[in-house]
């Protein structure tokens, strides 16, 4: 079975301080892992995702994760936070060696920039 | 490129009343094809995914059921709503084929129902 916890339901930072959002995961075998934004009243847009190779990935306006496998993390990371970056953060896991099609949702972290 | 419609956005409709919510995809072949349900803002819960025309997988037991008529074409349905059918409806496409695992799902924008 495959699960990914959000252990944070809301993060506040402030414009210009560097932003994380976490996420950890549980997989039987190796993960795919992907980053996705919302914001109000839209569906989710797709941010970044790990499937192998380097640890930190790069991913659409300036946000990255980095894989961590033996802490079972792929947290979002961004080095100077926008009000603009206010939003929902989804992660989301798939187990390579699961034959679910789907992916596993984590609850969401509301992100607030505070000007 | 490839783009994904909804509609409508919004929907008010009266309990007992029949759904049909519409997805479309453009600028692709033979997609996965996936309707999730959110509550409140939050989590998301899978409700149907199809591989291929008239092919449905369930995820839950609800009042609700799923059709893909056309290969890009997924149709979102009920015959009697209930009150706890409100929420706001996604529908979500990724590739198909050998390489879906690893493939980012790519999200419409929406329905928000709203059951009186």
């Amino acid at each position: 079975a495959q699960s990914v916890a959000q252990p944070e339901d809301q993060v506040n930072v402030a414009e210009g301080n560097p932003l994380t959002v976490k996420c950890t995961y549980s997989v039987s075998g190796n993960p795919y892992l992907f980053w996705y934004v919302q914001y109000p009243n839209r569906g989710l847009q797709f941010l970044l995702k790990y499937i192998t190779g380097d640890n930190l990935v790069k991913g659409s306006y300036g946000f990255e994760a980095e894989f961590n496998k033996s802490q079972t993390s792929f947290h979002l990371k961004k080095p100077s936070a926008l009000v603009s970056d206010s939003a929902l953060y989804f992660c989301a896991v798939r187990d390579l060696l699961g034959s679910a099609r789907q992916l596993t949702f984590g609850s969401g972290t509301q992100l607030t920039v505070l000007p | 490129s490839q783009t994904i419609h909804q509609w409508p956005a919004t929907l008010v409709q009266p309990v007992g009343s029949p759904l049909s919510l519409e997805c479309t995809v453009e600028g692709t072949s033979n997609p996965n094809l996936y309707w999730y349900r959110q509550a409140a803002g939050r989590g998301l819960q899978l409700l149907f995914y199809s591989v291929g025309i008239g092919q449905i997988s369930s995820e839950v037991p609800q009042n609700l059921s799923a059709s893909r008529p056309q290969d890009r074409q997924f149709i979102l349905s009920s015959k009697k709503l209930l009150l706890s059918d409100s929420g706001f409806y996604l529908c979500a496409w990724s590739g198909g084929g050998q390489s879906y695992s690893n493939q980012p799902q790519h999200f419409g924008d929406g329905t928000r129902l709203s059951i009186l």
